[in-house]
This record gives structure tokens, C-alpha cells and sequence, in this order.
């Protein structure tokens, strides 16, 4: 199957610093790409949608200049946490869609992200 | 809105059973439904892709239906082994094959 790889997988970071997660579709392009935060023992929540070459889509309550979103190329966007609290703490996980039959989405392994 | 019930929340089963894993939607205009299996503090592994106009799929020991009438998918594991012990999440698509919606998963402990 299509592989999505995440960088870092896992970071920690002071409180007030920003952390820039990649997520990269490694053998297929994908014009859009997805965000999810997952909290412990909880389901994914989709933050925003990303497409290539233009704005991110983000969830209601998600925010925009918190969660910077940039799909500058068909095989990578990133997700940059600002000036992050540990409130943001949580297990980042990107997706991105094999366009073809089914729209079928692959997962990447995600980013343990712990801020101080 | 859709909303994603999975039930039930928590599941240990003797190794070799059957069992069955359920998830319920409210919106049926979907797109497609995906199981995936997530292993503790890893990434999602897809499973089983169904389309709207599917009824079920098959990979190996699993099996997965797909009913919008009654709003239901269930996930058939046949001789469930040690090694199948993880939870489990459906994923409905919406009919514009925009966003997933998440059911919050069925943790399944296959006990040796």
C-alpha cells in the first residue's frame, strides 16, 4: 500500500517555542492531505484540511495562527504548532488521499508531541 | 452532522473466537467507510475500504459489511489471535469525499 512518513515522531519542547511536524506521502502525490490531533484514549479530530497550492480548510475551533498549515508541494505539507503550551500536548497524525478508486486515505505513524 | 458510535467501547476475548465489532453512523450519505486498526502510540493502519455502493469486504481473516439503510458497518475477525489485540476505528467519509469522521474506537484484547 501508499506510505506516509511523519517528522519528528516524537518531540518535546519548552513552553513558548514552535514545532514543525512534515508528513510526506512517500510513493504517490496527494493534492490533499489531513490533519488529526488525537487526545489519550479518544478518537482522531480532523483540524484542517490541506490542499496543495492553496490555503488549508481548517474545523471549526481550530486556530488558524496557532496551527500553521503549508502543502507547498504534491508530496509534503506541514503542520507548524506556535508558540506551543502543554495544552497542545498530543499525538499529531497526518493522512493523505490516494486519488484513484475509493479515495482510500493513509495514515502516517503520527508525532508524540509533549510540551514543558 | 455525523456521528460515530462504536460499540462496544472494550472487548477481551479467549484466543480462536469469532467476534464482531460494531459501528453505527447517523448520516448515510457517505462517501466510503474505512476500518483501521491502531496499535498504542502508533499511526492508523488501514484494514478494509468499503465504497457506498458496497455491501462488504474481505481480507483475510476480516470481514466488513457495510448497511446505510439501518446506518451500520460491522467488522468480522475469524479466529481472533494474540497478535490482533489493538484498537479498532471506523471512519465514515463524507459524500463530497471531504473529512472522516471517527467513531472513538473498540479496544480488543485477545487474551492467549
Amino acid at each position: 500500500g501508499a506510505v506516509v512518513s511523519q517528522h519528528p515522531s516524537r518531540v518535546i519542547c519548552k513552553s513558548g517555542t514552535s514545532v514543525k511536524i512534515e508528513c510526506r506521502s512517500l510513493d504517490f502525490q496527494a493534492t490533499t492531505m489531513f490533519w488529526y490531533r488525537q487526545f489519550p484514549k479518544k478518537s482522531l479530530m480532523l483540524m484542517a484540511t490541506s490542499n496543495e497550492g492553496s490555503k488549508a480548510t481548517y474545523e471549526q475551533g481550530v486556530e488558524k495562527d496557532k496551527f500553521l498549515i503549508n502543502h507547498a508541494s504534491l508530496t509534503l505539507s506541514t503542520l507548524t504548532v506556535t508558540s506551543a503550551h502543554p495544552e497542545d500536548s498530543s499525538f499529531y497524525i497526518c493522512s493523505a488521499d490516494l486519488a484513484g478508486v475509493g479515495n482510500e486515505q493513509f495514515f502516517g505513524p503520527g508525532t508524540r508531541l509533549t510540551v514543558l | 452532522k455525523q456521528e460515530v458510535t462504536q460499540i462496544p467501547a472494550a472487548l477481551s476475548v479467549p484466543e480462536g473466537e469469532n467476534l464482531v465489532l460494531n459501528c453505527s453512523f447517523t448520516d448515510s450519505a457517505i462517501y466510503n467507510l474505512q476500518w483501521f486498526r491502531q496499535d498504542p502510540g502508533k499511526g492508523l493502519t488501514s484494514l478494509l475500504l468499503i465504497q457506498s455502493s458496497q455491501r462488504e469486504q474481505t481480507s483475510g481473516r476480516l470481514n466488513a459489511s457495510l448497511d446505510k439503510s439501518s446506518g451500520r458497518s460491522t467488522l468480522y475477525i475469524a479466529a481472533s489471535q494474540p497478535g490482533d489485540s489493538a484498537t479498532y476505528l471506523c471512519a465514515m467519509r463524507d459524500a463530497n469525499a471531504g473529512k472522516s469522521t471517527f467513531g472513538d474506537g473498540t479496544t480488543l484484547t485477545v487474551k492467549p
